[in-house]
């Protein structure tokens, strides 16, 4: 049971370059997210998603873009990356909205930009 | 809006050890209230849950209480092991809104 995966695992990037993040879950969840963690930070939610075809900007979207063209998949993408986007990244997932429901995480991608 | 304060670390603590991670939250209503662990190098885990007042979530010789009067959260193990050095966020949820995750404390148990 694979749950939520992540790759790659690390990458740096030089200013200005552009990567994807990409995230799978096998759950059938409809739910996904996408978070951002600096140092001695909580957790930040960048993106999410209520199912295919939809997504919306969480409370740090300047930067990134999502998309999710199917149940499982949920890309992250940097377009012209910079330092400030040094950070450690989640996807995360759930089965519903509900306050009551657990969201499952990724391992994370840990980005560094120079 | 909502918000998740712990306290600060990091914590230090010999094996078998008392361990209390104080967790408060600002909310309206009643969110569901979580603990949430990251062990070195991988992503959170969920810990235990609680879903409403007076409740108590527990795993794995951890345990919290739901106290809407203090709007506390505190976790706490009786005896600590080496293998339970982590991060711990504790972090609210209410209805269809985001996870609020509090900064993370950071616990390390030596032998």
């Amino acid at each position: 049971n694979a749950g939520v995966t992540q790759t790659p695992k690390f990458r740096i990037l030089k200013i200005g370059q552009s990567m994807t993040l990409q995230c799978t879950q096998d759950m059938n969840h409809n739910y996904m997210y996408w978070y951002r963690q600096d140092p001695g930070m909580g957790l930040k939610l960048i993106y999410y998603s209520v199912g295919a075809g939809i997504t919306d900007k969480g409370e740090v979207p300047n930067g990134y873009n999502v998309s999710r063209s199917t149940t499982e998949d949920f890309p992250l993408r940097l377009e012209l990356a910079a330092p400030s986007q040094t950070s450690v990244y989640f996807c995360a997932s759930s089965y519903s909205t509900s306050g009551t429901d657990t969201q499952y995480f990724g391992p994370g991608t840990r980005l560094t930009v120079l | 809006g909502n918000s998740v304060t712990q306290m600060e670390g990091p914590v230090t603590l010999s094996e078998e050890a008392f361990l209390t991670i104080n967790c408060t939250y600002t909310a309206t209503g009643y969110p569901s209230l979580f603990w949430y662990v990251q062990y070195p190098g991988e992503g959170l885990q969920l810990l235990l849950k609680a879903t409403k007042a007076d409740d108590k979530g527990s795993n794995k010789g951890f345990e919290a209480t739901y106290r809407k009067e203090t709007t506390s959260f505190h976790l706490e193990k009786g005896s600590v092991q080496v293998s339970d050095s982590a991060v711990y966020f504790c972090a609210l949820r209410q209805g269809a809104q985001k996870l609020v995750f509090g900064q993370g404390t950071r616990l390390t148990i030596n032998p």
